[in-house]
């Protein structure tokens, strides 16, 4: 088993769609959690950090359950430009990534 | 402020010949990783530093890969004898710190080994 699993999708959304994406991780110890964006051919970028209390970033809400072992990304009304991997990754330590879910947003 | 840079953007080589890759991290971050990914597929972590130490070089793939970083700074990554499967995205990534802090990734180095 892996250390952090995501469902590798395809989600394909609407525009506007809300759509959600988890990460479960085995390690109980894990303290930091973020959701990173990656565009085609591109290097992954910070999308924003996962606290314990949950935390929004415009139309991006991150969760934490500790209890479960999981993250979680919100997208409320995507737009095309949404279109991306994204990636997990899990820190207690050394970070650990997750292999993607990838999105793709239609008109 | 300035990001990671990565040199050289491409690579193409021929099997056989060595190569050297080049990170130059966010100034102040004290951590920096190597990652390799092939297309379509996710981050395989290759070696981190912590100051100029490697603690992990766990996902070192062989023999032929190694990496030195100097000054704290600048970072190496050296593939002997390249072969085909070596062809890659090879990214690097700086942290303030290591183990909690997130990490800001360079545009990567893309190698292709003929």
């Amino acid at each position: 088993r892996k250390e952090v699993e995501q469902d590798p999708g395809p989600f394909n959304v609407p525009e506007g769609a809300t759509v959600a994406f988890n990460c479960t991780y085995s390690n109980s110890a894990s303290q930091s959690f973020f959701w990173y964006r990656q565009d085609c051919r591109k290097e992954p970028k910070l999308l924003m950090s996962v606290y314990s209390s949950g935390n929004e970033d415009g139309r991006f809400t991150a969760q934490l359950n500790r209890a479960s072992q999981y993250i979680s990304l919100l997208i409320r009304d995507s737009k095309l430009s949404d279109s991306a991997t994204y990636l997990c990754a899990v820190c207690e330590g050394k970070s650990t990534f997750g292999d993607g879910t990838t999105l793709t947003v239609k008109p | 402020g300035a990001g990671v840079s990565q040199s050289p953007s491409n690579k193409v080589t021929e099997k056989g010949k060595d190569v050297e890759l080049r990170c130059d991290p966010i100034s102040g971050h004290t951590a920096l990783y190597w990652y390799r990914q092939s297309l379509g597929q996710g981050l395989e972590f290759l070696i981190y530093f912590q100051g100029n130490s490697a603690p992990d070089k766990s996902g070192l793939p062989s023999d032929r890969f190694s990496a030195e970083r100097t000054g704290g700074s600048v970072s190496t990554l050296t593939i002997q004898r390249t072969q085909q499967e070596d062809s890659a995205v090879y990214l690097c990534a700086s942290s303030r710190d290591h183990g909690s802090d997130a990490q800001y990734f360079g545009p990567g180095t893309r190698l292709l080994v003929l």
